[in-house]
């Protein structure tokens, strides 16, 4: 059974471009959460999708965005990239709240 | 507003020894609690959780974690730590809104 799937592993970007990552759940799991884990830091929560909808969001401008499909898949959009939106890029999948289960995540590098 | 707080950045301890990393959280309400691991270069694996009942809560390689609700803490303990458990830890808590709260996390070193 896999886990969760995130890709790219790596990313490297320049100032001023976009970018979108990608998230497959755990099989089962119908909610998809994305969090920024910045060097030497926790996670930070960004928003969670269910229904293809988002229900939940954190303290993140609107240049991030996202998506979740019909297979329960979700994608991150990062518009105007900062030097600062370096980071590592965690997706989490869960059908109840005791159960979430995080990707290896994308290192995003923005130079 | 729920908020973690892990008191340690980091922690060192020789091998073989026992360790404790410290988390408490606030909140006025129900909780479940959790505390993640995260090895070098990789995401976050979960540790161990409590949603209720017994307030001793056990991982399958030895940790253990006490849910204390007068104390509002949730420390994790470990009588003999190893080499391989090297890596960083953090205390999370889910909110009503579904939302996972960490904490900064505690760098576990283990010296020889």
């Amino acid at each position: 059974d896999a886990g969760v799937t995130q890709s790219p592993t790596h990313l490297i970007k320049t100032r001023g471009q976009q970018v979108t990552l990608r998230c497959s759940p755990k099989s089962g799991h119908d909610t998809v959460s994305w969090y920024q884990q910045a060097l030497g830091q926790g996670p930070q929560f960004i928003f969670q999708y269910y229904e293809e909808e988002e229900r939940q969001r954190g303290n993140f401008p609107d240049r991030f965005s996202g998506h979740q499909f019909p297979n329960y898949s979700s994608e991150l959009n990062v518009n105007a990239l900062l030097l600062g939106d370096s980071a590592l890029y965690l997706c989490a999948s869960s059908l109840d709240r005791g159960g979430y289960t995080f990707g290896s995540g994308t290192r995003l590098t923005v130079v | 507003a729920q908020s973690v707080t892990q008191l340690d950045s980091q922690v060192p301890v020789f091998e073989e020894a026992p360790v404790e990393l410290r988390c408490n959280y606030s909140s006025s309400v129900s909780v479940y609690l959790f505390w993640y691991v995260q090895y070098p270069n990789q995401g976050l694996q979960l540790l161990l959780k409590y949603l209720s009942g017994s307030t001793l809560v056990e991982s399958i390689n030895g940790f253990e974690a006490e849910f204390n609700k007068s104390q509002t803490s949730f420390h994790l303990r470990k009588p003999s730590v190893h080499i391989s458990d090297t890596a960083e830890y953090f205390c999370a808590v889910i909110t009503r809104d579904d939302k996972i709260i960490f904490g900064k996390g505690t760098r576990l070193h283990i010296l020889p």
